[in-house]
């Protein structure tokens, strides 16, 4: 079966701190895609990125970058110099290949950002 | 940007009444999913919908729960008669063909009470 563990269940930082936040996922399967999804105090679940398991290259996208490292079954997300803004539930999310490909979250980390 | 929506965006009831949430996905998408998430847990599967039927669903999803896509724009999910532990967020999302991506609209906030 497949399984999102994110064991930062919450992180308090100052702002301009980096922050990594954790993933360890479990699967079976050879080819499967993990995610990184951001819920802001609003509610939403908004799409960070989406990362293929044959593609180990990290990615950086402004201050946001992700480690993928199959080796440890792991998919961390970095925050650089951070901003209240960031402040947020972050969810990893697992999809399964086959079948209906629906997403299994981890519990998901609460981040937040001190002035 | 094309984004998914959902009515209402909070729904109060009482237990054994019937509710009905309504999302629309983005328009060229064939892949449509409801997910729910109690309050400070996890985001949990429900059931994912492609060609008009269901392809998926959850333990989660039993016998008080259907979905539906009444027309070409709209996607439903019904709780026949709601319980107490209902009570969460529920989350309407879709995907294009290649179901690389779901993207989720802003969730309705159930309550019964």
């Amino acid at each position: 079966a497949q399984k999102v563990t994110q064991a930062q269940t919450e992180i308090s930082v100052v702002e301009k701190e980096d922050v990594t936040l954790d993933c360890v996922y479990e699967t079976r399967d050879t080819t499967y895609y993990l995610f990184w999804y951001k819920q802001p105090p609003s509610g939403e679940l908004v799409f960070l990125i989406r990362r293929n398991s044959f593609d180990e290259q990290n990615e950086i996208s402004g201050r946001y970058s992700w480690n993928f490292q199959k080796s440890t079954s792991s998919f961390n997300f970095t925050i650089t110099a951070s901003q209240v803004v960031d402040s947020a539930v972050y969810f990893c999310a697992l999809r399964e290949p086959q079948g209906a490909q629906k997403l299994v979250f981890g519990q998901g980390t609460r981040l937040t950002i001190n002035p | 940007e094309p984004e998914v929506t959902q009515t209402p965006s909070h729904q109060v009831t009482q237990m054994g009444q019937e509710v009905i949430l309504r999302c629309v996905p983005i328009s060229n998408h064939l892949y449509f999913y409801w997910y729910r998430q109690i309050l400070g847990q996890k985001v949990e599967f429900l059931v994912s919908f492609y060609n008009n039927e269901i392809s998926e669903k959850s333990e989660i999803f039993d016998d008080q729960f259907s979905v539906e896509r009444p027309d070409g724009s709209n996607f439903t999910l019904k709780i026949r008669s709601t319980k107490l532990e209902d009570s969460a967020m529920y989350f309407c999302a879709s995907s294009d063909g290649s179901r690389e991506t779901q993207y989720f609209g802003p969730g309705t906030r159930l309550l019964v009470l």
